[in-house]
């Protein structure tokens, strides 16, 4: 299994819908991260955790919501989801030290 | 605002032969500096990070850093096919390494 665990891999949904994309770790991490990527632009910081209590603004935060209800699990809310959503949605984890950012496998989310 | 910037290419190099990588930043008091590897329809994953002290070989894989010039370069040796991704260039918005700003990558195509 993997260490870093999103749900759904696909997903498409219309317009104005809420739609909540989930991310689970077994690394044990405090940080986790959601970013998204759009073609020729790399990854944009959504939200960012550091620990349950912790929750911050990344670049690109409007229209988006997260949830941290356990160290363990992250989750990203798109509480009316627009067509410029669309995109690859990656989780992250990362230990303390500041080094190595562990992935998910991304959430492929299409708005129509 | 930290900026990270890299030539989207697609840069192609012939199987065997040194690849070339490069990615600039714009904050000049940056420590350290990570390099990923993303295949198509993958996650991220690291290859290898540098500190501002020194350069640093990892097997085909070098990292060098010119601060002077605020770039790092990544360099790949006896390039192989299997070689073939988007790299990304990461540094971190801080000097503890938390989160980190990303490059839109640079596609490499290794031909056989």
């Amino acid at each position: 299994d993997a260490d870093v665990t999103q749900t759904p891999r696909n997903r498409i949904t219309k317009t104005g819908k809420r739609i909540m994309l989930e991310c689970s770790q077994t690394k044990g991490h405090d940080r986790m991260y959601w970013y998204r990527q759009d073609p020729g632009l790399g990854l944009q910081l959504i939200y960012y955790s550091f620990d349950v209590k912790d929750i911050n603004k990344g670049e690109i935060s409007d229209g988006y919501s997260v949830s941290r209800q356990a160290q363990a699990k992250f989750s990203l809310s798109l509480e009316s989801a627009i067509p410029n959503q669309t995109a690859l949605y990656f989780c992250a984890t990362q230990d303390t030290s500041g080094t190595e950012a562990f992935f998910g496998q991304g959430t492929r989310l299409t708005v129509v | 605002q930290k900026e990270v910037e890299q030539n989207s290419g697609p840069l192609s190099v012939p199987e065997g032969a040194i690849a070339s990588l490069n990615c600039t930043y714009s904050d000049r008091g940056s420590q350290s500096f990570f390099w990923y590897r993303q295949y198509s329809g993958k996650s991220p994953e690291l290859i290898m990070f540098i500190y501002s002290n020194g350069d640093k070989e990892d097997g085909r894989f070098t990292a060098q850093l010119n601060k002077a010039s605020q770039y790092v370069s990544l360099l790949i040796r006896d390039s192989q096919p299997s070689d073939s991704a988007t790299y990304l260039c990461a540094v971190p918005r801080d000097n503890y390494g938390q989160n980190f700003v990303f490059g839109p990558g640079t596609r490499l195509s290794v031909l056989p």
